[in-house]
């Protein structure tokens, strides 16, 4: 059975760097081909995909964000890692990681974890 | 960035219609289109992938086509659980984007 949990704060104050974790089991990221993304839903509104961390180490990012972006993996712990800095109010969005295993759509989902950007 | 475009953003319809939601992109992107069906407060299903190619579990009632830059979902006689909002997404090139979404309402 494969799952996917995210973890982290759930609110963060402008300008500060927001760190995401999550928590995956049922298939291993040192797999061929593997590979574990992240998508953001502002309330109300549409996904926005965010960047993607493969079995290589390969990172792909969404150029609007890339510059405050980071994906990480720690393949011991099933763990990927979301850091996004400076943070603004309208970062503020539930954040979805996800994984197709090795094919690029998502066909399993983390639950989501809302994070609210406020002083 | 591959820009997707849905149509319509919203629709109104009721149990039994037959329903078409469309999904252009800014350049071919071959079969490489996924829909997902997102019910508030969860997390986005997988419905289709490779534009025509229906996921496990996901009922035949379903269908996709399309190729290049003009896809459709169709849902051939709507039920209640129907109800959501309806994305697309291209993987074909990163960043995999996402269509701005079509709500499907009841009439």
């Amino acid at each position: 059975q494969i799952t996917l949990k995210e973890s982290g704060p759930t609110r963060v104050k402008p300008t500060q760097t927001l760190t995401l974790t999550c928590t995956f089991s049922g298939f291993s990221l040192s797999a061929s081909a593997v590979g574990v993304g992240w998508v953001r839903q502002p309330p109300g509104e549409a996904l926005e995909w965010l960047g993607i961390i493969y079995w290589d180490d390969d990172k792909r990012y969404s150029p609007s964000l890339k510059s405050r972006l980071t994906i990480t993996k720690d393949t011991s712990k099933n763990q990927v890692v979301l850091t996004m800095t400076n943070m603004d109010p309208v970062d503020t969005a539930t954040y979805f990681c996800a994984t197709g295993i090795v094919r690029n759509y998502f066909e399993y989902w983390g639950q989501g974890t809302l994070v609210t950007v406020s002083s | 960035d591959i820009q997707m475009t849905q149509s319509p953003s919203s629709l109104s319809a009721s149990v039994g219609d037959r329903v078409t939601i469309t999904c252009r992109a800014s350049q071919s992107i071959s079969t490489y289109l996924n829909w997902y069906q997102q019910k508030p407060g969860r997390a986005p299903k997988l419905l289709m992938f490779a534009a025509s190619s229906l996921q496990s579990g996901v009922p035949s009632r379903f269908s996709g086509s399309g190729s290049g830059t003009d896809f459709t979902l169709t849902i051939s006689s709507l039920q209640p659980e129907d109800f959501a909002t309806y994305y697309c997404q291209q993987t074909f090139t990163t960043p995999h984007t996402f269509g701005q979404g079509t709500k499907l309402e009841i009439e």
